[in-house]
């Protein structure tokens, strides 16, 4: 079956404008969880998803940063005014439950803030 | 707060030898340990995990770890190196009991020379 995809595989944005990263997870997975990894670094946690509640968003680097999944399945990352310190790879990855469960990984969203 | 340590960013080993990748964490409750892979433009794959059942967890690729509470580690090892096996490993640490963070390492990059 279809892994879980995200759109756009690149994105290049000018400091300053806003960008959305989107997310389609595996049918069926419940938690949805976004990483950001910057260059030569671990994926670092955003925010976590049961269902479309979002129960944890206390890794999110900034008031400029917002992820939403209104009908828990599709979830969408959004960055406003980017800045340069936003250019990494952002991670989505999907689960059937809790973090004892395998988390199946996007490829990620290149971001470039130019 | 949960925490994974990776020694050594960087790796090399002749193709046939031993691999071993380090891995230590810090816990005060009993910790799921994970070891991921990623190659090149790709996101992560899950190797092996280990969640409170035998100490010695086998995974995919011939891939294998061994949970030593005493030793808060959880190394992971291959007998015999493929070049395939090139690529960036991931150390990760959650907890049981519902939904808990899942914490990366920062990677350690595999190279298999021939």
């Amino acid at each position: 079956g279809a892994g879980v995809s995200q759109s756009p595989r690149y994105k290049v944005a000018k400091r300053g404008q806003d960008v959305a990263l989107r997310c389609d997870p595996i049918s069926g997975h419940v938690s949805l969880f976004w990483y950001q990894q910057a260059l030569g670094q671990g994926p670092e946690f955003l925010t976590y998803f049961q269902n479309e509640a979002q129960l944890d968003k206390s890794g999110l680097p900034s008031d400029r940063f917002f992820a939403e999944r209104p009908e828990g399945s599709v979830s969408t990352l959004k960055i406003q005014r980017t800045q340069q310190e936003d250019s990494a790879v952002y991670l989505c990855a999907s689960s059937l439950g809790d973090s004892s469960y395998e988390q199946y990984f996007g490829p990620g969203t290149r971001l470039t803030v130019t | 707060a949960q925490s994974v340590t990776q020694l050594g960013s960087h790796v090399s080993v002749s193709e046939g030898a031993l691999v071993l990748l380090r891995c230590n964490y810090s816990s005060s409750v009993p910790p799921y340990l994970f070891w991921y892979v990623q190659y090149p433009n790709q996101g992560l794959q899950l190797l092996l995990k280990y969640t409170s059942a035998a100490t010695l967890v086998k995974g995919i690729n011939g891939f294998e770890a061994e949970f030593k509470k005493s030793e808060t580690s959880f190394h992971l090892t291959k007998p015999s190196a493929h070049m395939s096996d090139a690529a960036e490993y991931f150390c990760a640490v959650s907890f049981s009991g519902g939904y808990q963070k899942v914490t990366f390492g920062i990677g350690t990059k595999l190279q298999v020379i021939p």
